[in-house]
């Protein structure tokens, strides 16, 4: 069966480090990988997608992803934290008639 | 211009009303959603409707229906509001594998 797991719930990290959000996946074939951004009391924003090509995708506000087919995973990631990253992060995967399996959220923080 | 817009933002209403949420696209995708946040943020599909076909959540209960007057327009109706549906609700749409474009969301609550 098609899924998604973000394996953490809340990810803290200090302003200045590097992030990572893990996101693994489980499909048949290859896989349509996406990531979104929820700032609060907002709607999800698009951050990046992998297609094919490169395994490092580059995205929005610095962001970017690294696709490990071994690994089955695309996880989320960024050289050096803001406080304006302070966000919930959803990795999603393509299943079917290009509709997306949503894993269930990650809360990132960022403290000053 | 706003990509995907719905309205209305925040819509507090009684149990047992019927309302409506509308939700409009003007990106010329061919397909549009109806997802439901709920009070841990996980994200639920109610529904996803094209020009050809219309896929319904099983779990989605029959008080909930969409309603699609053309391929840029699709509502969200529900009857018989219960305390259990107040959620965030959010449309989108999208175009092949481009990914999902949102709307900003209306935040429900049944009183």
């Amino acid at each position: 069966a098609q899924s998604v797991a973000q394996p953490e719930d809340q990810v803290n990290v200090a302003e200045g480090n590097p992030l990572t959000v893990k996101c693994t996946y489980s499909v048949s074939g290859n896989p349509y990988l996406f990531w979104y951004v929820q700032y609060p009391n907002r709607g999800l924003q698009f951050l990046l997608k992998y297609i094919t090509g490169d395994n490092l995708v580059k995205g929005s506000y610095g962001f970017e992803a690294e696709f490990n087919k071994s690994q089955t995973s695309f996880h989320l990631k960024k050289p050096s934290a803001l406080v304006s990253d302070s966000a919930l992060y959803f990795c999603a995967v393509v299943y079917s008639n290009y509709q997306l399996i949503w894993g269930a959220g990650t809360k990132l923080i960022i403290k000053p | 211009d706003t990509a995907v817009s719905q309205t209305p933002k925040y819509l507090v209403t009684q149990m047992g009303n019927d309302k409506s949420i509308k939700c409009e696209q003007n990106l010329g995708h061919d397909t549009m959603y109806w997802y439901k946040q709920d009070s841990k943020k996980f994200l639920k599909i109610m529904f996803s409707y094209n020009n050809k076909e219309l896929i319904i959540n099983e779990t989605v209960p029959n008080r909930f229906s969409p309603k699609s007057p053309d391929k840029a327009h699709l509502n969200l109706h529900i009857n018989s509001l219960e305390l259990g549906d107040s959620a965030v609700y959010f449309c989108a749409s999208s175009q092949g594998e481009s990914g999902y474009t949102f709307g900003s969301g209306t935040r429900l609550t049944v009183v």
